[in-house]
């Protein structure tokens, strides 16, 4: 497809359980952003990639979350031991270019909710 | 640390009528200015951004944001909104140069009224 494409778009998921959301880029961009939407909130950073280098993951919230881009393609935002406060609505996106004045595009993103 | 201010979280106007979503920010250093749009379910779509040079932007579905350097803000407008203008509108920021996050505003839910 032409955009970028997250799946699952909705994840319930246990307390205490393991989950790994996808995102799959614009073909051919430098650029991947995970960012966390809480209800009612802006999206707030996570981490960064630039190709497969992960370059910032000053935002991830702790140690439980992990995100991977080994091939510089697709990413996974892997959440470990899911706590309530968790539940969120997480996005990705790509850029072109690693430039702050590179357009980035969404995903329509995964909505998380941790029972 | 940059920060963005959206100080209406809910702005109703009629069909119509003209709007103006306001957006503050704070920086010590350079930045890059966006304005995005989210419809229910949604990934976020950019209306328009300001880099450098003139200081009204123009972006898509007849908005427009003007870059005020000295009361640091970004406010959007439209003269005259539809009811398909309904969704939540995001101010963010970004450092210029190379490549950073973005930083978000909490959002405005522009709901236009028939």
């Amino acid at each position: 497809g032409a955009g970028v494409s997250q799946s699952p778009r909705y994840k319930v998921a246990k307390r205490g359980q393991d989950v790994a959301l996808r995102c799959d880029p614009i073909s051919g961009h430098v650029s991947l952003f995970w960012y966390q939407q809480a209800l009612g909130q802006g999206p707030e950073f996570l981490t960064y990639f630039q190709n497969e280098a992960q370059l910032d993951k000053s935002g991830l919230p702790s140690d439980r979350f992990f995100a991977e881009r080994p091939e510089g393609s697709v990413s996974t935002l892997k959440i470990q031991r899911t706590q309530q406060e968790d539940s969120a609505v997480y996005l990705c996106a790509s850029s072109l270019l690693g430039q702050g004045s590179s357009e980035a595009f969404f995903g329509q993103g995964t909505r998380l909710t941790v029972v | 640390a940059q920060s963005v201010t959206q100080l209406d979280s809910q702005v109703p106007v009629f069909e119509e009528a003209p709007v103006e979503l306001r957006c503050n920010y704070s920086s010590s250093v350079s930045v890059y200015l966006f304005w995005y749009v989210q419809y229910p379910n949604q990934g976020l779509q950019l209306l328009l951004k300001y880099l450098s040079g003139s200081t009204l932007v123009k972006g898509i579905n007849g908005f427009e944001a003007e870059f005020n350097k000295s009361q640091t803000s970004f406010h959007l407008r439209k003269p005259s909104v539809h009811i398909s203008d309904t969704a939540e509108y995001f101010c963010a920021v970004t450092l210029s140069g190379s490549a950073r996050q973005l930083t978000f505003g909490s959002g405005t839910q522009l709901t236009v009224l028939p």
